[in-house]
């Protein structure tokens, strides 16, 4: 079964780290570029960050550039996100999801939880 | 606020068809595909529309959609109660080197 599953999230002051992880199955993980998209409680859904399937080829949203980094290990079968100087605005379930060759999310985890209390 | 703009909200009562709209402009929408994603509350997003107007396999063919310059459209035939959910279109902004997503179409079944 192709499968993303994200942990990590949790409870952190502001101004603190945490790292997330998203471990993939059910396909060859190394073919894909992947992103995170969040989505603060009652609102929309943001992209986060973009990395492209070798990691040559990184994108930030402006709202977390210089705070956060993507990174990814394909012989693990994993994808990270790594966030620094964290702030109440960045509190949201973080989803980690496959890009396909049209752009489009095809697969998406279930979701972390990251609240950032001021 | 989103550089793609969607209806806030959307209704219509079973049977009927429904159409809400993604509106950009020539950096995002006119240069890149449009992608569409259907998000029961509590649950991940689902893929539901891809390039434009494409249907992953086990979408339904009540879903379709459609792109023209500067704006996309959803449209959904046969509406059914299992369809109340949050809409969103999604497409590359080239100017912002990013993924956009619009603010999301909220849909209710009367």
């Amino acid at each position: 079964e192709v499968q993303l599953v994200e942990s990590g999230g949790g409870l952190v002051q502001s101004g603190g780290s945490l790292r997330l992880s998203c471990e993939a199955s059910g396909f060859t993980f190394s073919n894909y570029e992947m992103n995170w998209v969040r989505q603060a409680p009652g609102k929309g859904l943001e992209w986060v960050s973009h990395i492209s399937s070798s990691g040559s080829g990184i994108y930030y949203a402006d709202s977390v550039k210089g705070r956060f980094t993507i990174s990814r290990d394909n012989a693990k079968k994993s994808l990270y996100m790594q966030m620094n100087s964290l702030r109440a605005e960045d509190t949201a379930v973080y989803y980690c999801a496959r890009r396909d060759q049209f752009d489009g999310f095809d697969i998406w985890g279930q979701g972390t939880m990251v609240t950032v209390s001021s | 606020q989103s550089v793609v703009t969607q209806p806030p909200s959307a209704s219509g009562t079973p049977g009927q068809r429904v159409t809400m709209s993604c509106s950009g402009s020539s950096s995002n929408i006119g240069s890149n595909n449009v992608n569409w994603y259907q998000q029961v509350p509590g649950e991940a997003p689902k893929l539901l529309i891809y390039k434009n107007d494409q249907r992953p396999s086990g979408v339904p063919d009540r879903f379709s959609g459609s792109k023209s310059g500067t704006s996309a459209s959803l449209a959904i035939s046969g509406l059914q109660s299992e369809d109340e959910a949050d809409y969103y279109c999604a497409t590359w902004d080239d100017s912002l080197n990013a993924m956009v997503f619009g603010g999301g179409t909220q849909l209710t079944v009367l």
